[in-house]
């Protein structure tokens, strides 16, 4: 398994754009986790699915940010429209979660959002 | 909610020295699991532990849960330069919440 996908790796943006970023699981896994890490907030949880269906979005900085998950393979992040404050690198991760415990967490390479 | 609190937040030695994280949950935890990340890199699974009063250990690592599932710790004993980077407990009790995070530092 090549482990979890995100591309863009780096997307540069100017104020005002859309960004989506993306995020391919691993097989198998019915987990996923979107996060936003900066230097001055740390590893925020922004989103969470479970079986495709968003379960906690309580970390969702505001409107201009929503999140998708159609299948078990693929999600979405988008932010509409971006700001310079949105610049961070965002993580995806996927797990599997079976009676109550969720086993670790496998995250992706990130993608490094710049916004101008 | 559910706080997860890590300290210290960051920690310099020198190489050979012994270092220590500590992880503080507002709730009792089902499981708490640890991740490193090395500078430009992305978390990766160190280890998850699930009893009450467990202790696991990896080589020089050593990791502790608390009697009462609400605290744990890593120790690491006599670090090397290839320690560096920042340990992350994640507290699962419905959903997970990430410490801060401590910066470990290896002076050679």
């Amino acid at each position: 398994d090549a482990g979890v996908i995100q591309s863009p790796r780096h997307e540069v943006t100017e104020m005002g754009q859309e960004v989506t970023l993306r995020c391919k699981p691993i097989s198998g896994h019915n987990s996923l986790f979107w996060y936003r890490q900066t230097m001055m907030r740390g590893l925020e949880l922004l989103i969470y699915f479970n079986n495709n269906v968003p379960i906690d979005d309580s970390g969702m900085p505001e409107d201009r940010f929503s999140a998708k998950m159609p299948n078990a393979s693929f999600s979405t992040l988008k932010i509409q429209p971006s700001e310079p404050r949105d610049s961070a690198v965002y993580f995806c991760a996927s797990s599997f979660l079976a009676s109550g415990r969720l086993d670790e967490q496998f995250f992706g390479p990130g993608t490094r959002l710049t916004v101008l | 909610g559910q706080q997860v609190m890590q300290i210290p937040q960051y920690q310099h030695v020198q190489e050979g020295e012994d270092f220590t994280t500590y992880c503080n949950s507002s709730t009792t935890l089902s499981n708490i699991q640890w991740y490193k990340q090395r500078p430009g890199g992305h978390p990766v699974f160190l280890i998850q532990l699930v009893k009450s009063g467990e202790v696991k250990k990896q080589k020089r690592l050593t990791f502790q849960f608390g009697e009462a599932k609400k605290n744990s710790s890593l120790h690491i004993t006599a670090t090397q330069t290839t320690d560096v980077g920042t340990y992350f407990c994640a507290g699962h009790a419905g959903k997970s919440t990430f410490g801060d995070g401590t910066t470990l530092t290896v002076k050679p």
